[in-house]
């Protein structure tokens, strides 16, 4: 089946412009993850669904940083008032079920949106 | 809060050679989760380790969970080109928030 997907693949946006950026889950999974790379980072995590609800938004860097999940399939991932400092690619990844993780339940990550914000 | 180190940050090796790469913990982890990312790419699941003292092999990879539970290591024997890459640990919250290492760039000289 179809993995994670995400649009668009890369973004260039001028500084101060907003941006959404859109993941496609895997159809039926639970769970889902926002995260933002640097480069030569590892990914950082912004935030957690499960379903539509937003359980953890706990690494969302500022106010400016909206993510929402209304019908708990489709996620979008909004930057307002973009920064050079947001330049990164942002992660999505889904799992198929929420709640405590198990030893075959891993997390698929989607290519990613390469963001430049100039 | 949890902080997940990695060390070597880089690596080069020589085709045919083994290496490891290792991750440490400030605190006792739930589980550990190893990723590959290919330069350009994103990343890709291997394996994860559960149970204290765990070994789990693929291949010419071998993956270990300390006793403690605070570290793991990677080891790759006879190193090829495909194993080109970044490899990440991460260690995991019970819902599965992951917390990654800075990471190990891997570069394979034929």
């Amino acid at each position: 089946g179809a993995g994670v997907s995400q649009s668009p693949r890369y973004k260039v946006a001028k500084r101060g412009q907003d941006v959404a950026l859109r993941c496609d889950p895997i159809s039926g999974h639970v769970s889902l993850f926002w995260y933002q790379q640097a480069l030569g980072q590892g990914p950082e995590f912004l935030t957690y669904f499960q379903n539509e609800a937003q359980l953890d938004k706990s690494g969302l860097p500022s106010d400016r940083f909206f993510a929402e999940r209304p019908e708990g399939s489709v996620s979008t991932l909004k930057i307002q008032r973009t920064q050079q400092e947001d330049s990164a690619v942002y992660l999505c990844a889904s799992r198929r079920r929420g709640g405590a993780i198990s030893d075959t339940d891993t997390q698929y990550f989607g290519p990613g949106t390469r963001l430049t914000v100039l | 809060g949890q902080q997940v180190m990695q060390i070597p940050q880089y690596q080069h090796v020589q085709e045919g050679e083994d290496f490891t790469t290792y991750c440490n913990s400030s605190t006792t982890l739930s589980n550990i989760q190893w990723y590959k990312q290919r330069p350009g790419g994103h990343p890709v699941f291997l394996i994860q380790l559960v149970k204290s003292g765990e070994v789990k092999k693929q291949k010419r990879l071998t993956f270990q969970f300390g006793e403690a539970k605070k570290n793991s290591s990677l080891h790759i024997t006879a190193t090829q080109t495909t194993d080109v890459g970044t490899y990440f640990c991460a260690g995991a919250v019970p819902w599965g928030k992951l917390q990654f290492g800075a990471g190990t760039q891997v570069v394979v000289t034929p």
